[in-house]
């Protein structure tokens, strides 16, 4: 069960848009509807931000969105801020009815 | 506001067994699913296992493929408190480990989306 594949690296300036791919396979993104994105600052807890897909969690800011599509889900971050900068980790429900992430991105707000 | 807390050992030695404990404040326990999550230093997270709780059983248990042979989740609902042990450790378990709760909308479970995490606690493996 290999990690989902991120892109190691993003970047982009304050207030431009960036998008984060996250690729997996038929037992994971491409079988189910539940991908998840999840933020992380340094040394804490990842934070969960987009749920069920595309579904912003109470109180996360509606400048975060995404998508999927076949066996690659995605992550806009719109109207980008310093304080964006960080970790960004997809997951997926899989068919062994557990959870895989992705090995990570990192944002930095130019 | 429910708050995790992980306990345990912060230094083992290979081929011994790791034992931690996720304390459970603010709430309870009862009618949620619990995860271990480790993080190794610069890598993405890795899903070790979750575990029910309810006021008369825990379970079912799913455990990651890649870990089942080595892992064992329980729950002590009357400590509000629930576990881990991973056995056979290696250099390789080096990593934060984090507990966390499965989210719920109140209609359904996303096994994938955890929402309240614990601080992290950090396991070193070495002799």
């Amino acid at each position: 069960q290999s990690a989902l594949t991120q892109p190691a690296s993003v970047s982009g300036s304050p207030g431009q848009s960036i998008t984060i791919s996250c690729t997996g396979t038929s037992s994971d993104i491409g079988g189910y509807n539940y991908v998840s994105w999840y933020q992380q600052h340094s040394d804490t807890a990842p934070k969960l931000i987009i749920y069920d897909v595309n579904i912003r969690p109470s109180g996360v800011s509606n400048r975060f969105s995404a998508s999927k599509s076949g066996n690659t889900a995605s992550l806009t971050i719109s109207g980008l801020q310093a304080e964006d900068e960080g970790d960004y980790y997809c997951s997926s429900y899989t068919s062994s009815s557990s959870a895989i992430f992705g090995g990570g991105t990192k944002l930095t707000v130019l | 506001q429910m708050q995790l807390q992980e306990s345990g050992p912060g230094l083992v030695k290979p081929s011994e067994t790791l034992s931690l404990t996720c304390t459970v404040s603010g709430g309870s326990i009862n009618n949620y699913y619990w995860t271990w999550i480790r993080q190794p230093a610069g890598r993405g997270p890795e899903y070790i296992g979750r575990i029910y709780s309810s006021e008369t059983s825990s379970g079912p248990i799913n455990y990651n493929p890649s870990l089942k042979s080595r892992v064992t989740m329980s729950v002590d609902t009357s400590k509000n408190h629930f576990s881990l042990k991973l056995t056979s450790l290696s250099a390789a378990d080096t990593a934060v480990y984090f507990c966390a709760r499965v989210f719920t909308d109140g209609n359904s479970w996303y096994y994938d989306a955890f929402d309240l995490w614990g601080q992290g606690t950090m396991v070193t493996v070495s002799s």
